[in-house]
């Protein structure tokens, strides 16, 4: 079945640090590709997402690129800030049907001043 | 706030005992879905409903487990006789049909079972 795997947290970093999140998927077909975002105690919120090849998400000064050819989504940022810390988790759906998310299991980031 | 709203927020019962979760989706939005997250992992899905019709249903969703979204608009997800494997975080998200099917999800409801 469609899987996400992303990489292990978690990270810590200094702020104004350059952040760095891999993620790669296995799925059939062309799907979306998505990070979503959990501040400490707040619910997920969509951070970007991209829908097709070669599309970059923006958001928030993050970014990721969809790269078909190697299924990967890796999300970066030039500076990080304090504010920034939180769990970040890379998902994928499939358009049509359900939609429903698939997600990796997610990263927590840490942003020391 | 017009976001999706889960209640209870926290729910501790004792082993064996039946529990009930409400979500209130955003009141345009006619897709909702339920998802588990336990501990250091992802959410994942449970269960689907476009309008008031279940769509699709994951294999995790055991017979103890039932959802319902009567009207299209609230929905409710029951869990019979609790397992302490069934302690976790339960999600809800709503979102719409077509141009921006953007998820929008709710802070989620705790489940301690003892």
């Amino acid at each position: 079945g469609d899987s996400v795997t992303q990489m292990e947290g978690p990270v810590t970093l200094s702020e104004e640090a350059f952040l760095t999140i891999n993620c790669t998927y296995t799925a059939t077909g062309y799907p979306s590709l998505f990070w979503y975002v959990q501040y400490p105690g707040e619910g997920l919120q969509l951070l970007l997402k991209a829908t097709k090849a070669d599309d970059k998400g923006s958001n928030k000064g993050f970014e990721a690129t969809y790269r078909k050819e190697t299924t990967s989504f890796h999300l970066e940022k030039g500076s990080v800030q304090v504010s920034d810390s939180a769990v970040y988790f890379c998902a994928l759906s499939k358009q049509g049907g359900s939609e429903k998310l698939v997600f990796g299991k997610g990263t927590k980031l840490t942003v020391n001043p | 706030d017009t976001g999706v709203s889960q209640n209870p927020r926290h729910k501790i019962t004792k082993r064996g005992q039946n529990v009930t979760f409400r979500c209130d989706p955003i009141s345009e939005h006619n897709r909702l879905y339920w998802y588990r997250q336990t501990l250091g992992q992802g959410p994942e899905f449970l269960t689907y409903f476009q309008n008031e019709a279940q769509l699709e249903k994951s294999r995790l969703l055991s017979d103890r487990f039932s959802a319902e979204r009567p009207k299209g608009s609230f929905s409710t997800l029951e869990i019979q006789r609790t397992e302490q494997g069934d302690s976790a975080m339960y999600l809800c998200a709503s979102s719409r049909t077509g141009g921006n099917t953007e998820a929008f999800f709710g802070q989620g409801t705790r489940l301690t079972v003892v």
